[in-house]
């Protein structure tokens, strides 16, 4: 069946490094979204991309959507502590259903 | 705070039994979505409603039954529970239910099925 895997599952940096997560779906996605869930809490919406090729940033964030709206990625430029927790990629497909990516779990060492 | 509420917060229950899991979206949010979330399936989309119909139907097994109230409360019924029921589920609310809606996402319910 349908498939939003994420890559690396966990991702351990030290304060200051840069974070990359990438997201591949087994089918096209009609948008995409990112969603950060701390650890105790529930998934707050970061950002949504619609457009194939689309590039949008949040401060030390930066989001792609890949030219066949199958993958995408979240990059985190010089991380911080308030930056851990998972973070999901999710869409939903042509056929109205909605997914969520596998996650990505970021540890910052201070 | 989301503004999405959901009660209880934690549940305990038997195999076999069934439960109610209330959630009451943010102030004119027309549309709720319900979500499982366990450490071997992930994060799955169950269902969403829309102004009290369901338009959106993912992985939600026969046993789990949902509706939306006038009052556009939902609720999400799990019956005959099993061990693997045990999770934590999610309800977020948008304000029309297109899928480029913002989804805020309630604090959740635990449920534990011993």
């Amino acid at each position: 069946g349908q498939q939003v895997m994420q890559i690396p599952q966990y991702q351990h940096v030290q304060e200051g490094e840069d974070f990359t997560t990438y997201c591949n779906s087994s089918t096209t996605l009609s948008n995409i979204q990112w969603y950060k869930q701390r650890p105790g809490g529930h998934p707050v919406f970061l950002i949504q991309l619609v457009k194939s090729g689309e590039v949008k940033k949040q401060k030390r964030l930066t989001f792609q959507f890949g030219e066949a709206k199958k993958n995408s990625s979240l990059h985190i430029t010089a991380t911080q502590t308030t930056d851990v927790g998972t973070y999901f990629c999710a869409g939903p497909d042509y056929s109205n259903q909605f997914y969520f990516g596998t996650g990505t779990s970021l540890t910052v060492i201070p | 705070d989301s503004g999405v509420t959901q009660t209880p917060k934690h549940l305990i229950t038997a195999t076999g039994q069934r439960v109610t899991l209330r959630c009451s979206p943010r102030s004119g949010d027309l549309s709720v979505y319900w979500y499982q979330q366990s450490l071997d399936q992930g994060l799955q989309f169950l269902i969403q409603y829309y102004n009290g119909e369901e338009r959106a139907k993912g992985n939600i097994l026969e046993r789990f039954s949902a509706q939306q109230f006038p009052d556009l409360h939902s609720e999400l019924n799990l019956s005959s529970l099993e061990l693997g029921d045990s999770a934590l589920y999610f309800c977020a609310s948008s304000v029309d239910g297109g899928w480029t809606d913002t989804q805020y996402f309630g604090p959740g319910t635990r449920l534990t099925v011993l």
